[in-house]
């Protein structure tokens, strides 16, 4: 079975330019997570989406970070315009937890973003 | 508010030793849920364990073992005859039945295993 998936796994771009992040869930998953790994904050997490609807985004640092979910296996995160503190390690994961809460996240390989 | 500690950042070992991951939460919460994940050069976290509160029995799963101590909010890892492959980043994460749907990792434990 395809895990999660994200692309691009990595970019570089420079100051001011708009980045737009993708990743596709686990088939039948109901739960979708961004996360933002950084050698100084760890792992934060961004943004969290059940059967498509944003929960929480208290995490989103600032105006300039959106995401937006269109369907159960589809998921952007956009930053516009990129600065180079946005420089990181962004992680998707999806999870099935109407169930119960299981807890177990599945993530995906990761998009390593670099801002010059 | 919840929080994860995980006061070592880097431990290095040699192959076959013992090594123990200490991981120290908060939370007010009376039903709570512990997990670790394992994340290797790679990049990718994997998922290793989850406990809820109300169950403090240990665990053991090959070389892994789990001790669980709600009386010192402590959820420790320990890795037996460690391998070059465990070498990885190890995180201890925390998740409240209030909104169980959030996990909040700790920073993290880069452990190294020498040959």
């Amino acid at each position: 079975d395809a895990g999660v998936i994200q692309s691009p796994r990595h970019e570089v771009t420079e100051m001011g330019q708009e980045v737009t992040l993708r990743c596709k869930p686990i088939s039948g998953h109901d739960y979708l997570f961004w996360y933002r790994q950084t050698m100084m904050r760890g792992l934060e997490l961004l943004i969290y989406f059940n059967n498509n609807v944003p929960i929480d985004d208290s995490g989103m640092p600032e105006d300039r970070f959106s995401a937006k979910m269109p369907n159960a296996s589809f998921s952007t995160l956009k930053i516009q315009p990129s600065e180079p503190r946005d420089s990181a390690v962004y992680f998707c994961a999806s999870s099935l937890l109407t169930a119960g809460p299981t807890g177990e996240l599945f993530f995906g390989e990761g998009s390593r973003l670099t801002v010059l | 508010a919840q929080k994860v500690t995980q006061a070592q950042t880097e431990i290095s070992v040699v192959e076959k030793e013992d090594v123990t991951l200490d991981c120290v939460y908060e939370t007010r919460d009376t039903t709570y849920y512990l997990f670790w994940y394992k994340q290797p050069p790679s990049g990718e976290l994997v998922f290793l364990i989850r406990r809820n509160s109300f169950d403090e029995q240990n665990e053991i799963s090959g070389r892994y073992s789990w001790n669980f101590q709600k009386s010192t909010s402590s959820f420790n890892f320990t890795i037996t005859a460690s391998q070059v492959v465990d070498s990885a980043v190890y995180f201890c994460a925390l998740s409240v039945k209030a909104s169980y749907d959030k996990v909040i990792f700790g920073p993290g434990t880069s452990l190294s295993v020498i040959p």
